[in-house]
This record gives structure tokens, sequence and C-alpha cells, in this order.
């Protein structure tokens, strides 16, 4: 199946300071990627659709200046949280959708201290 | 999109089949049945997924219901490394549609 990574799998940041993920479509292009967040022992919850060359669409509750969203191109999209804090501390994971299918980057893992 | 229900958790012996259920009975006509799986620390995995024929693939069988209210995934074989929580998700097959994730099963599997 098509594999998309991401970067960095683990990230430890200072409060205050702002931190990027990056994901990537590794094998094919996506002109829509998907960024969820997970927290202990939750579900995924969608945070915002990424579209290659326009906007984010945020879902309702997400900060869309806390979270930014760039997908500049069509194999990557990147995530930025600024001014990160303690309660942002949580599993973020992308994927972009291939035809009938969905495919997951492994996560990446924020901890603000 | 549909929502789906499922248990909480269930147990399987090794080498056994388990059969994980799941409910969506306000699916749409447009809508498939997706199967995914989150081992611990890790990105949801796709297993399957069908719109109203049983499929099968080298990880597991989907059996869809006449009616489409419900289904099935099936792990013939169950192993230790199939321990992880498997996420039932309807949705339709427009590119820009996300999957929603609801609360999905714990499976566990034991020696």
């Amino acid at each position: 199946g098509a594999v998309v990574s991401q970067h960095p799998s683990r990230v430890i940041c200072k409060s205050g300071t702002s931190v990027k993920i990056e994901c990537r479509s590794l094998d094919f292009q996506a002109t829509t990627m998907f960024w969820y967040r997970q927290f202990p022992k939750q579900s995924l919850m969608l945070m915002a659709t990424s579209n290659e060359g326009s906007k984010a669409t945020y879902e309702q509750g997400v900060e869309k200046d806390k979270f930014l969203i760039n997908h500049a191109s069509l194999t990557l999209s990147t995530l930025t949280v600024t001014s990160a804090h303690p309660e942002d501390s949580s599993f973020y994971i992308c994927s972009a959708r291939v035809g009938q299918g969905q495919y997951f980057g492994p996560g990446t893992r924020l901890t603000v201290t | 999109d549909a929502k789906t229900t499922q248990p909480t958790s269930m147990d399987c012996a090794e080498g056994r089949a388990a059969n994980l259920p799941c409910n969506h009975s306000t699916i749409s006509g447009n809508e498939y049945v997706y199967w995914y799986r989150q081992i611990h620390s890790q990105g949801p995995q796709y297993i399957i997924h069908g719109l109203k024929n049983n499929e099968t693939n080298e990880m597991a069988s989907l059996i869809i219901t006449e009616d489409r209210k419900s289904s099935t995934l099936i792990l013939p074989h169950a192993t230790l490394r199939d321990t992880a929580v498997y996420y039932c998700i309807v949705s339709s097959n427009n590119a820009g549609n996300m999957l929603t994730f609801g609360g999905g099963t714990r499976l566990m599997v034991k020696p």
C-alpha cells in the first residue's frame, strides 16, 4: 500500500516554543491530507483537512492560528504548533487519501514541558 | 458520515479466529465500510473495506450483511501481534472525505 511518513517521530519542546511536524507521501501524490490528534486512551480526533495550494479547513474547536497547516506540494504537508503549551502534548497523526483508501503516517508524539 | 457501534473490548485465543462485529444501521447507499487497526503508539493501519459484497485479502475477511446495517471483520488465525484497537468506519468514497473514528474495539489475543 501507499506509504506516508512523518518527521519527527518524537519531539520534546519547552512551553511557548513552536514545533513543526512534517507529513510526506512517499510513493504517491496527495492533493488532500488530514491531521488528527490523539490523547492517551482516546480515539483519533480530526483537526483539519489540508488541501494542496489552498487554505486548510479546520474542525470546530481547533484554533487555526495555533495549528498552522501548510500544504505547499503534492507530497508534503506541515503542521506547526505555535506557542505550544503542556495541554498540546499529544500524538499527532497525518493521513492521505489514495483512491478508495486512506493511509496514515506513524505519528508524532509531542511532549511540551 | 454514518455512526458505528462496536464492543469496547474482546478477547481471542491465539490461533483461533477473531470475529469483530460492527453495527452501522444508518449507513447510506454510497458509504463504504472501512476497517483499520491501531497498535499501541502507532498510526492506524488499513485492513480492508467494502461496499456490499464480502471481501477478503491477506489480512482479513469482511462480511457485510445484505441490508448493510452491520458487518464483521474476521481475522482467521489471530496471533499475539494482532492485539490492537480495531476501528470500523463508514465513509463515502469522495476524495476529500476524512475518516471519523469512534471508540473502536480493543482486541486482546491471548496465548
